[in-house]
């Protein structure tokens, strides 16, 4: 079964731009989280998406969105990039299991995003 | 401060050695996670605990909730280079919302 892929994996942006980012999910899988890893804050989450509708929602600014289409890929964009934004933006899937209360994540490779 | 907090921040151990990692949290766990990364790369999912008091291994790693499901320990034993990496643990907060620890950075000389 293959993995979780993000596209592309690597992104170099400037300031002002605006970007969007690609996660396929394991096949079955029906969830799909984000999130952005940097050095000073460590691992974030940023939402998920379960059934093209974002379930959870992190502490991050309106410029962060996503969406989820009926085959369960996943997008996110960011809009009006700052160089703050430079990170590793990761994203998982799940598969969820009704009754069970934990579920496991499994990750993608990552993007890294550089904002000049 | 960090709702998860992981010690050490990192490790440097000889190969063959045994070595633990701590997770602690400011709230109870009611899912634990633990995942390894090699830098810049994704996640390697490890292992999950749920229950208080759970145990459960995979080849030399052993990853424990205790009692009070507060904390978890890793333990790995007989440490190789492969073993080398980022060991982070995660916390459910919701479904598929998980937040993280700070991770500690394991070394493992030849």
């Amino acid at each position: 079964k293959a993995g979780v892929t993000q596209t592309p994996r690597y992104l170099i942006k400037t300031r002002g731009q605006q970007v969007t980012l690609s996660c396929s999910p394991i096949s079955g899988h029906r969830s799909v989280s984000w999130y952005q890893q940097t050095p000073g804050q460590g691992l974030q989450f940023l939402f998920e998406y379960f059934s093209e509708t974002q379930r959870n929602k992190g502490n991050f600014p309106g410029r962060f969105s996503g969406r989820q289409f009926s085959n369960s890929r996943s997008e996110m964009n960011v809009s009006t990039l700052e160089l703050g934004d430079s990170a590793l933006y990761l994203c998982a899937s799940s598969r969820i299991v009704p009754g069970q209360g934990g579920n496991e994540q499994f990750f993608g490779p990552g993007t890294r995003l550089t904002v000049l | 401060s960090q709702e998860l907090e992981q010690s050490p921040q990192s490790l440097i151990v000889q190969e063959g050695k045994n070595l633990t990692i701590n997770c602690t949290s400011s709230k109870t766990l009611y899912g634990l996670y633990w995942y390894k990364q090699k830098y810049g790369e994704g996640l390697i999912f490890l292992m999950m605990l749920q229950k208080g008091g759970e145990e459960k291994s995979h080849e030399k790693i052993t990853a424990k909730l205790d009692e009070k499901k507060q904390q978890s320990s890793l333990h790995i034993t007989a440490s190789q280079p492969s073993h080398a990496g980022i060991y982070l643990c995660g916390a459910d907060r919701a479904t598929n919302k998980l937040i993280f620890g700070t991770g500690t950075l394991l070394a493992v000389q030849p």
